[in-house]
């Protein structure tokens, strides 16, 4: 039973343009979502975080945006850079319970096209 | 330098044989985690410890086991019991009272 569902297996983009990436989750209790963004053969790095007391948090070319109501968040990056072309994934963790482990979706390869 | 070093990065098992997996941080952190990453299954918890000499097993914990005798290292040692261990293994650790978690390089084990 996925508790962190990254729908899109694979997204492709041109250079400039916006890449949004989407992630549902079916439990209430998540209150802390992350980013992270994964080369072949790396660790994951931490991109960027938001609390469920907040709808938005931007940092640089990286936005995730918070819908508690509908039990979703997006990842927008602008403009999208080659560089960019990753894995990226989608966790969440219940913080006011003792930071329970994060739970991660399955993860969206992103493809920017120069 | 900082950060959590996993070695071996590439190590090749035959049937049968148990492997361990090293995890070291030098991050001071009190929480350490390991992760299974397979093609189109993003990242499986397969145990984690939030403090030393105290563990936790994840959602795929069988075939896997781990100790925490050191704050600063978490091995874990994949058994001839678990039936499909190739795969890319991830080791992470934060502070308790940090919601981040960082990660290793990442292990390749093959199973030959």
């Amino acid at each position: 039973d996925q508790q962190v569902k990254q729908n899109s297996p694979s997204l492709s983009v041109q250079e400039g343009r916006i890449s949004i990436l989407n992630c549902d989750y079916t439990n209430s209790m998540f209150d802390y979502f992350l980013w992270y963004k994964k080369y072949p053969a790396e660790g994951p790095t931490f991109l960027i975080s938001i609390s469920s007391i907040k709808d938005k948090n931007e940092d640089g070319r990286f936005t995730v945006f918070l819908n508690k109501s509908a039990k979703h968040l997006s990842l927008h990056i602008v403009p999208s850079q080659p560089g960019d072309s990753a894995v990226y994934f989608c966790a969440a963790s219940i913080v006011n319970s003792g930071n329970t482990p994060l739970v991660f979706g399955k993860g969206t390869r992103l493809s920017v096209i120069a | 330098d900082g950060g959590i070093t996993q070695s071996p990065k590439y190590l090749f098992r035959k049937e049968g044989q148990n492997v361990t997996l090293s995890c070291e941080q030098n991050l001071n952190h009190d929480a350490m985690y390991w992760y299974r990453q397979d093609p189109g299954q993003g990242l499986r918890l397969i145990y984690y410890s939030q403090i030393v000499n105290d563990f936790q097993k994840g959602d795929i914990a069988e075939g896997y086991s781990v100790s925490r005798e050191k704050k600063e290292s978490f091995p874990l040692t994949v058994t001839s019991a678990q039936k499909n261990p190739t795969a890319f293994y991830l080791c992470a650790s934060n502070s308790i009272s940090g919601n981040t978690i960082y990660f290793g390089e990442g292990s390749w084990l093959t199973v030959v």
